[in-house]
């Protein structure tokens, strides 16, 4: 079965520094990718997403993630988080036509706090 | 705002009680999906339809089940509720429901006691 695995369970920054959360994935299909976040109390948003072409995607907020496909990875980053990115960040994957018919299997997320 | 609505907001009930869930789609969306969040279990898919018909199932329970209107709104059914069925339980749309993105409604959060 297809899995995602998130390595941090719990992240804390402080202000302007940089962040890397890792995501792996097991399927060996063709995959769509994606990030969301959950802001305390809300409901899951869209970073980004993978579906093909370069692997260095760009999302909202600053946020950017690289797709390596011989890794099984696709790693969340951004240069310096603010206070705000205090959430919680979802790795997700779609296994596309070969797998579940579009339904989403997410890791089990990473907390980021960042102090002020 | 991802324009996918879902109601009530919070839902508190006792053991054995059966409620319903409802969700709907961004406009021009045809599939909808479920997903339950638990601390233990984290994001757990549900079940998807499309466009009325049922097209995907994951890890949903006997006492769970769900349906598609016309209308393209849903509706999750949980009976027989248990307290580890105490949750956050999201629905998510999407255009064509094959590998598209998903866009998440505020969830319902359900108490059982």
């Amino acid at each position: 079965a297809q899995s995602v695995s998130q390595h941090n369970h719990h992240v804390i920054l402080s202000e302007a520094a940089s962040l890397e959360l890792g995501c792996n994935y097991s399927y060996g299909g063709t995959v769509n990718l994606f990030w969301y976040v959950q802001y305390p109390g809300q409901h899951l948003q869209l970073l980004l997403k993978y579906f093909s072409g370069d692997p260095l995607v760009k999302g909202i907020k600053g946020f950017e993630a690289e797709f390596i496909k011989s890794k099984f990875s696709f790693n969340l980053r951004k240069p310096s988080v603010q206070w705000s990115d205090t959430a919680e960040y979802f790795c997700a994957v779609n296994a596309g036509y070969g797998g579940s018919q579009g339904n989403l299997i997410f890791g089990k997320g990473t907390k980021l706090s960042v102090k002020p | 705002d991802s324009g996918v609505t879902q109601t009530p907001k919070h839902l508190i009930t006792a053991t054995g009680q059966r409620v319903t869930l409802r969700c709907s789609p961004r406009s021009g969306d045809l599939s909808v999906y479920w997903y339950q969040q638990s601390l233990d279990q984290g994001l757990q898919f549900l079940i998807q339809y499309y466009n009325g018909e049922e097209r995907a199932k994951g890890n949903i329970l006997e006492r769970f089940s769900a349906q598609q209107f016309p209308d393209l709104h849903s509706e999750l059914n949980l009976s027989s509720l248990e307290l580890g069925d105490s949750a956050l339980y999201f629905c998510a749309s999407s255009p064509q429901g094959l590998a598209d993105t998903q866009y998440f409604g505020p969830g319902t959060r359900l108490t059982v006691l």
